[in-house]
């Protein structure tokens, strides 16, 4: 069965402080994806990144990054530099096989909150 | 890129009435799926709603209390049946897009408070 741990429940940092949130997922499948989503006060659910499990290559856009790593079963995120409007709850979710015919599996979320 | 819309946005309803959430996409879409979200928690799958065919169901929820409609390729329905408190949430319908930005995207939500 599918499975994503977000361990961190709240995080707090301070303006410019750089800051990771961790997502580690379970599955049996060799084909999945990984992604990330940002859920601001507002309710509405952002999508960020997608990332296949045959690429691993990690990605850098703006302020923000992702690391994959298949051995470890995780798919970090870092935000460089955070900012007040990075303040939200950030949720990581896998889907197997093909995401448009299979739903997705979320983890838990993290609180991210940055204190000016 | 597409725009996926939810209507309404929020209602605040009666214990024991019943909302019907329409979900619309501006492209064609195989599969759409209906979340849940209630308050300070994660997103949990209602159902998954195939064109042409009943609605698939997970476990703890049911075609009586959620029934879904999806006419068309670009449309859905969910109905909150009977509601009571606990089913005071946001509920979030979702679609896979692979034009104008590949991935999962999901509607505004639509949050239910039910009293």
């Amino acid at each position: 069965a599918q499975k994503v741990t977000q361990a961190q429940t709240e995080i707090s940092v301070v303006e410019k402080e750089d800051v990771t949130l961790d997502c580690v997922y379970e599955t049996r499948d060799t084909t999945y994806y990984l992604f990330w989503y940002k859920q601001p006060p507002s309710g509405e659910l952002v999508f960020l990144i997608r990332r296949n499990s045959f690429d691993e290559q990690n990605e850098i856009s703006g302020r923000y990054s992702w690391n994959f790593q298949k051995s470890t079963s995780s798919f970090n995120f870092t935000i460089t530099a955070s900012q007040v409007v990075d303040s939200a709850v950030y949720f990581c979710a896998l889907s197997e096989r093909f995401p448009g015919n299979t739903p997705l599996v979320f983890g838990k979320g993290t609180r991210l909150s940055v204190i000016a | 890129s597409a725009v996926i819309s939810q209507k309404p946005s929020r209602d605040i309803c009666q214990r024991g009435t019943s909302l019907t959430i329409q979900c619309q996409v501006d492209s064609q879409v195989t599969m759409m799926f209906w979340y849940r979200q209630q308050p300070g928690q994660s997103l949990t799958l209602i159902a998954t709603a195939n064109q042409g065919s009943e609605a698939t169901y997970e476990s703890g929820f049911v075609i009586d209390k959620f029934p879904i409609s999806r006419p068309n390729l670009t449309f859905s329905t969910l109905t909150v049946s009977n509601m009571s408190p606990e089913d005071s949430s946001i509920y979030l319908c979702s679609v896979y897009l692979s034009t104008g930005g590949v991935g999962q995207f999901f509607g505004p939500g639509t949050r239910l408070t039910v009293l």
